[in-house]
């Protein structure tokens, strides 16, 4: 079954504990990217990455780290996570180049995190 | 800067009615992707429907349709017989690629009550 898998889904942590929630996909999509959801404030970009090794700034990347050290795996890295990144957290990702894109963006199932 | 608006933060039909949902945007492009998602209780997000701007007939996917109006940037979403897993918080989102990104801008949401 083509999907995107993301863990964990339900994370409690305190403020300056690292922590990763991870992000797989296997439909060998070139493009995958982190979204944030809040409320009243809709999803938001965190980071995006076009392929393996070559990742980019969202719209509000601050706080976050990214890697892309394989095509289906792109990870979302808190270093000191902080109260303002309580949020839904989205993995996504696409099909890209030319003649092949639809545009549309699977998603995962979603990670609540909070941080006390 | 793209912007998307949903202006009805709430709508409840009953069973088996028919109701629309409003969307507009604004943009500078010509070529783009606009696309409806669901997001039910269980926060999954899931694509109901995509449209390609250079493409003037509206798309349909069973009992969903949308009436895209380009000079008017208007991107509305009909959804016939309703059913009751139609309830849950519908998007309205904007994709133009660039840069290799590609970056969904958002509206608020517009949460759907279907009433049995």
């Amino acid at each position: 079954e083509a999907q995107v898998t993301q863990n964990p889904r339900y994370l409690i942590t305190v403020t300056g504990k690292k922590l990763t929630v991870t992000c797989s996909q296997n439909m060998n999509h070139e493009y995958m990217s982190w979204y944030r959801q809040d409320p009243g404030l809709g999803l938001r970009q965190i980071y995006y990455s076009m392929n393996v090794e070559v990742t980019d700034k969202g719209d509000v990347p601050e706080g976050y780290k990214v890697s892309r050290k394989e095509k289906r795996n792109f990870p979302l890295i808190l270093e000191s996570p902080s109260p303002n990144q309580t949020s839904l957290y989205f993995c996504a990702s696409s099909l890209v180049g030319a003649g092949r894109s639809t545009g549309e963006l699977f998603f995962g199932e979603g990670s609540r995190l909070t941080v006390l | 800067a793209q912007t998307v608006t949903q202006s009805q933060p709430e709508m409840s039909v009953q069973e088996a009615e028919t109701v629309t949902l409003s969307c507009t945007y604004d943009t500078s492009e010509n070529n783009y992707y606009l696309f409806w998602y669901k997001q039910p209780p269980s926060r999954q997000m899931i694509l109901v429907i995509r449209q390609e701007a250079y493409k003037q007939q509206n798309a349909t996917e069973n009992r969903f349709s949308v009436n895209f109006q380009k000079a008017a940037k208007s991107f509305s979403l009909k959804i016939s017989d309703s059913q009751l897993g139609d309830t849950a918080m519908y998007f309205c989102a904007f994709m133009k690629p660039r840069d290799g990104n590609y970056q969904l801008i958002w509206g608020a949401g517009t949460k759907l009550i279907i009433k049995p």
